[in-house]
């Protein structure tokens, strides 16, 4: 199984600041990269797919990178309402894996 | 645009079963993939499996393969999850998703919370 490594675990950080969450395949998926986000009592929202396409919906603020085994989401201005769990799931071969989750804060 | 309705919550003793459904509305149920992934406590995100309705046959993560059957009702437009010998950690929220292009999900139902517990 290919196993999603994130980094880091959890952030905090003030509204207007850029953030960078990343993900590390254990080996090359290509582009199968995919990025969700999730808030409490909420079911996951598709945010990035194929490492850089911004989903339908989602805020322009949100982009993706990378390729191979490193990939990025950025958020290039925190809004308050982006207070969520971050998710990486690589879709190049089952059984699907996600990352662990990054939990970022809202200062 | 396909939308995914869960059944409710559900609280189960250890040992025993579980069938949760996932109902689709708004798109060609046949052709599309409907997974399961799981969301238990202090864990990640974890698949479950998938169905191509059309095909009917379902594949399974390998953790789970003996102790999870999902079908799908064609006729109602609705797939199933079963789960059986339920231990306490099983217990989590419970999303069916809709599997598009290169394998994303897109959209997720609204869950489904087991609780396992003697």
């Amino acid at each position: 199984d290919i196993q999603m490594t994130q980094s880091p675990l959890s952030l905090s950080a003030f509204v207007g600041d850029r953030v960078t969450i990343t993900c590390r395949a254990s080996q090359n998926i290509d582009k199968y990269l995919n990025w969700y986000q999730r808030k409490p009592g909420e079911a996951p929202k598709l945010l990035i797919y194929a490492a850089s396409n911004l989903q339908s919906g989602a805020p322009s603020r949100f982009s993706g990178s990378g390729s191979g085994t490193d990939f990025t989401l950025t958020i290039s201005s925190l809004h308050p309402e982006d207070g969520a769990t971050y998710y990486c799931q690589e879709s190049h071969s089952a059984p699907w894996t996600f990352g662990q989750g990054t939990k970022v804060e809202i200062k | 645009q396909v939308q995914l309705v869960q059944s409710g919550a559900e609280v189960k003793k250890p040992g025993s079963s579980v069938k949760v459904s996932c109902k689709a509305s708004g798109g060609i149920f046949s052709s599309s993939t409907i997974t399961w992934v799981r969301h238990a406590p202090r864990q990640g995100l974890e698949w479950v499996g998938s169905i191509v309705p059309i095909f009917g046959t379902a594949k399974y993560a390998q953790k789970f393969q003996g102790r999870v059957t999902i079908i799908a009702d064609e006729a109602t437009s609705t797939v199933y999850m079963e789960f059986s010998s339920l231990t306490s950690d099983d217990t989590a929220f419970y999303y069916c998703a809709n599997v598009v292009g290169g394998d994303w999900f897109d959209p997720w139902g609204q869950g489904t919370l087991l609780t396992v517990s003697s």
